[in-house]
């Protein structure tokens, strides 16, 4: 199973709308609604950001949204903040009863 | 509230076997799913496998397939990774996640170094 692709960085100053995209396969993004978003901080597990592609868990802020169109699935960040600035990963179930990984995307707020 | 304790850091020879283990406290244990997800230094996160309480539907991933072992042990509220014939690109942080239903991972352990060197 390869790794679903996502861009390498993306950036954005304070306030500002950034997306960052996941693409994936008929096997993956595009088979179920089941796309999760997760934020990674240097040296910290990750935490729990989007799931069913559009649903927050309790707590995330709502400065986060998620979409999807076929194959590619997207985190939206809205009102962007310092602290945003993490790595990003999105995971999808897949129609193999597995999960996959995107290779992850920096967001450097500048 | 939620927990995930994972052991500590582990250095291994190549070749050798590790043992990772993952205690849960704070939600009804037996009801969940655990997964296993690592991360090498530098790279992106890897799914490697899902426990289930019926052992026929434990899952791993292909890259993993006689490699590696995910059992439980419910008095002790723990989940175990048993990773085998290590290589060097074995090291890695290794965390264990509870599935929160809905095919996603909702909380995480805080991650145990794996390095293997000679």
């Amino acid at each position: 199973q390869s790794a679903l692709t996502q861009p390498a960085s993306v950036s954005g100053s304070p306030g500002q709308l950034i997306t960052i995209s996941c693409t994936g396969s008929s096997s993956d993004v595009g088979a179920y609604d089941l796309v999760s978003w997760y934020q990674v901080h240097p040296g910290k597990a990750p935490k729990f950001m989007m799931y069913h592609v559009t649903n927050r868990p309790s707590g995330v802020s709502n400065r986060f949204s998620g979409s999807k169109s076929g194959d590619t699935a997207s985190l939206t960040i809205s009102g962007l903040q310092a602290e945003d600035e993490a790595d990003y990963y999105c995971s999808s179930y897949t129609t193999s009863d597995t999960w996959v990984f995107g290779g992850g995307t920096k967001l450097t707020v500048l | 509230q939620v927990q995930l304790v994972q052991s500590g850091a582990e250095v291994k020879k190549p070749g050798a076997s590790v043992k990772v283990s993952c205690q849960a406290s704070g939600f009804t244990f037996t009801k969940y799913y655990i997964h296993w997800v690592r991360q090498a230094p530098g790279q992106g996160l890897e799914w490697m496998g899902r426990f289930t309480p019926n052992p026929r539907d434990i899952i791993y991933a292909q890259e993993f397939q006689g490699r590696v072992t995910l059992t439980r042990d419910t008095s002790t509220r723990t989940d175990y990774l048993d990773l085998s014939s290590l290589r060097s690109d074995d090291t890695a942080v290794y965390f264990c996640a509870r599935d929160g239903g809905n095919h996603d991972f909702d909380h995480w352990g805080q991650g145990t170094l794996v390095t293997v060197s000679s």
